[in-house]
């Protein structure tokens, strides 16, 4: 198994261009997030999917739009991209059933916007 | 609202000893799980610990141990016998059992200094 993959592991835009952040899992897991990490911020949840089919905002959703294209995949969007969007994004995935629970992540994406 | 507070956010160790981290949260849910994630230099977060809330028997694994206090709502985690690869970025992270969304601390940086 895979786990949570992530591409690309590193980009550079200019501001204005647009990108999309791939993610995919091989768990079979129901839940999957976004979130950015920022230098003492921790991690901030910009959107999730509780179950395919279904999107909800987190705490940062502004200048980001997602797509949950099966229970496999979650897409995370910058359609006009800015400076302040520079960050650590990481893709995670979770179960929801049983007693798991825990998220897995996958390895991140370093985005630098100039 | 539910919260997570990590209030150290750095920390320093010397090779062998042990250390606690603190975290403390704010949830009015009865039922939920807890977690330690580590993550080291290469940004990978990686599962330390977790514990259910309605188990009063503190997680344990290896050299790490949790003490899980529900009614201070207090979840710190003891790394006995500190070596040179625990050296991370530590955060704690807590979901209720009815919701979708993993709430996250800001992180405690560790330095374990040989």
């Amino acid at each position: 198994n895979a786990g949570v993959t992530q591409t690309p592991k590193f980009q550079v835009l200019k501001t204005g261009q647009s990108m999309t952040l791939q993610c995919a899992q091989d768990m079979n897991h129901n839940s999957m997030y976004w979130y950015r990490q920022d230098p003492g911020m921790g991690l901030r949840l910009i959107y999730y999917s509780a179950s395919e089919g279904t999107t909800d905002k987190g705490e940062v959703p502004n200048g980001y739009n997602v797509s949950r294209l099966n229970k496999r995949e979650f897409s995370l969007r910058l359609e006009s991209a800015a400076p302040s969007q520079t960050s650590v994004y990481f893709c995670a995935s979770t179960s929801r059933f049983g007693s798991y629970n825990e998220q897995f992540f996958g390895p991140g994406t370093r985005l630098t916007v100039l | 609202a539910q919260t997570v507070t990590q209030s150290q956010p750095e920390m320093s160790v010397q090779e062998a000893e042990t250390v606690t981290l603190s975290c403390t949260y704010d949830t009015s849910e009865s039922n939920y799980y807890l977690f330690w994630y580590k993550q080291p230099p290469s940004r990978q977060m990686i599962l330390v610990i977790r514990q259910e809330a309605y188990k009063q028997q503190n997680a344990t694994e290896n050299r790490f141990s949790v003490n899980f206090q529900k009614a201070a709502k207090s979840f710190s985690l003891k790394i006995s016998d500190s070596q040179l690869g625990d050296t991370a970025m530590y955060f704690c992270a807590f979901i209720p059992n009815t919701g979708n969304q993993f709430y996250f601390g800001t992180g405690t940086s560790l330095t374990v200094i040989p």
